[in-house]
């Protein structure tokens, strides 16, 4: 079955301890991506990778680490995590936009994060 | 400025009534792709729809159209015959900057309840 997957999908931490929630999907899809959904805020693009080795950084980025050493996995780090980051996390893959009409997002279940 | 703008925060709507979900966006791409995707209370995100910037016709997928209107920069979702399972979150999003920074931006979202 194609997905994306995401652990964890709950995370409850402290201010400061380093914590890494992965991503894995299994489309062979070059881009993915990580969002923030906050309300009244919507998603906000936080990393994405246009393949591997590959990173930008989204709209929010401060806070946050990424890496892209295989295709399939994004993992997204926060090195130290403070109670601003408290939020529901996705992780989105899609091919390219050079598949033009094919670059439809497949979103993860989502991780809510709470940092005390 | 926002580049995605979804002027409805909320909708109350009766069973098997039609639903237009407004979306204007904002871009200096030619080229660029405008999605619709669903999120119900279980927090899921579930694509809908999907129109490219160079479709002449309108998109459509079962009961889902999407009313795109390349001039005004307006990408409404229309909802026929709307069920009781179509309450729940709406986003608009854009992809934009296609052979360059290949960004994707949400708007805030309509959350729309349909009233038996």
């Amino acid at each position: 079955e194609a997905q994306v997957t995401q652990n964890p999908r709950y995370l409850i931490t402290v201010t400061g301890k380093k914590l890494t929630v992965t991503c894995s999907q299994n489309m062979n899809h070059e881009y993915m991506s990580w969002y923030r959904q906050d309300p009244g805020l919507g998603l906000r693009q936080i990393y994405y990778s246009m393949n591997v080795e590959v990173t930008d950084k989204g709209d929010v980025p401060e806070g946050y680490k990424v890496s892209r050493k295989e295709k399939r996995n994004f993992p997204l780090i926060l090195e130290s995590p403070s109670p601003n980051q408290t939020s529901l996390y996705f992780c989105a893959s899609s091919l390219s936009p050079l598949h033009e009409g094919q670059e439809t997002q497949y979103f993860g279940p989502g991780t809510r994060l709470l940092v005390l | 400025a926002q580049k995605i703008t979804q002027t409805q925060p909320g909708m109350f709507v009766q069973e098997k009534e039609a639903v237009t979900l407004d979306c204007t966006y904002d871009t200096s791409d030619q080229s660029y792709g405008l999605f619709w995707y669903k999120q119900p209370s279980s927090g899921e995100m579930i694509f809908l729809i999907y129109q490219g910037s160079y479709d002449e016709q309108n998109a459509t997928e079962g009961r889902y159209s999407l009313n795109f209107q390349k001039a005004r920069k307006s990408a409404n979702l229309v909802i026929s015959a709307s069920q009781l399972g179509d309450s729940a979150m709406y986003f608009c999003a854009m992809r934009e900057g296609r052979y360059r920074d290949d960004k994707i931006i949400f708007g805030k979202g309509t959350r729309l309840h349909i009233l038996p």
